[in-house]
């Protein structure tokens, strides 16, 4: 079975500071992982996935993260956060070849002025 | 390409009534899968389909819940006798053939239970 830990419920920052979001899973097969974005009532938004491949990940908004087998995390960061990027943001476990995708509890960014 | 679709928005109801939502994936995807999200919680699996086949059903799915896809197309999730713990966001995803590592979810349903 997998899980997903996001070590943090809520992370306040200041407009164009650099944020990180921690994420730990737990699996004990190979995965694949996720960040996605959720503004208030609406549906979730992929940022970005790790598939195979280079460990450092872009994605959309300016918003990358890095797989790290070893400490199974996969933090996501951005350099500068923009007052629009206050949202929910969820990391996502998926097993290779399986089809239910596990969800962390989520990380409420608040971008603040 | 209009991206996966679902209806109503909103829902309100009063307890013990029954309540039908609706799905529409992106054309020719043939995986659909209904999730549900409680305030301050990530989503939660509840049951997939491949094309008309329902493949899988979460514990967390009762005799209260039914979901279909009779054509393999769009998808129904109904509850039954609704209580007020059924208040939550009813998501649909879906994806498409060969790609099933990529879900593309629609903007949800919230459900109130009065």
């Amino acid at each position: 079975a997998q899980s997903v830990t996001q070590l943090d419920s809520q992370v306040p920052v200041f407009e164009e500071a650099p944020v990180e979001l921690r994420c730990n899973y737990s699996s004990s097969v190979s995965v694949y992982l996720f960040w996605y974005v959720q503004y208030p009532n609406q549906g979730l938004q992929l940022l970005l996935k790790y598939l195979s491949g280079s460990t450092l990940v872009k994605g959309i908004n300016g918003f990358e993260a890095e797989f790290n087998k070893s400490q199974t995390s996969f933090h996501l960061r951005k350099p500068s956060v923009h007052i629009s990027d206050t949202a929910e943001y969820f990391c996502a476990v998926l097993n290779t070849g399986g089809f239910k995708t596990i969800f962390g509890a989520g990380t409420r960014l608040f971008v603040k002025a | 390409d209009t991206g996966v679709s679902q209806n109503p928005r909103h829902k309100i109801t009063k307890r013990g009534q029954n309540v039908t939502f609706r799905c529409d994936p992106i054309s020719e995807h043939n995986r659909l899968y209904w999730y549900r999200q409680t305030l301050g919680q990530g989503p939660e699996f509840l049951t997939y389909f491949q094309n008309e086949a329902q493949l899988e059903k979460s514990r967390l799915l009762s005799d209260r819940f039914s979901a279909e896809r009779p054509k393999g197309s769009f998808s129904t999730l109904e509850i039954q006798r609704t209580e007020q713990g059924d208040s939550a966001m009813y998501l649909c995803a879906s994806s498409p053939r060969g790609r099933y590592n990529e879900q593309f979810f629609g903007p949800g349903t919230r459900l109130t239970v009065l």
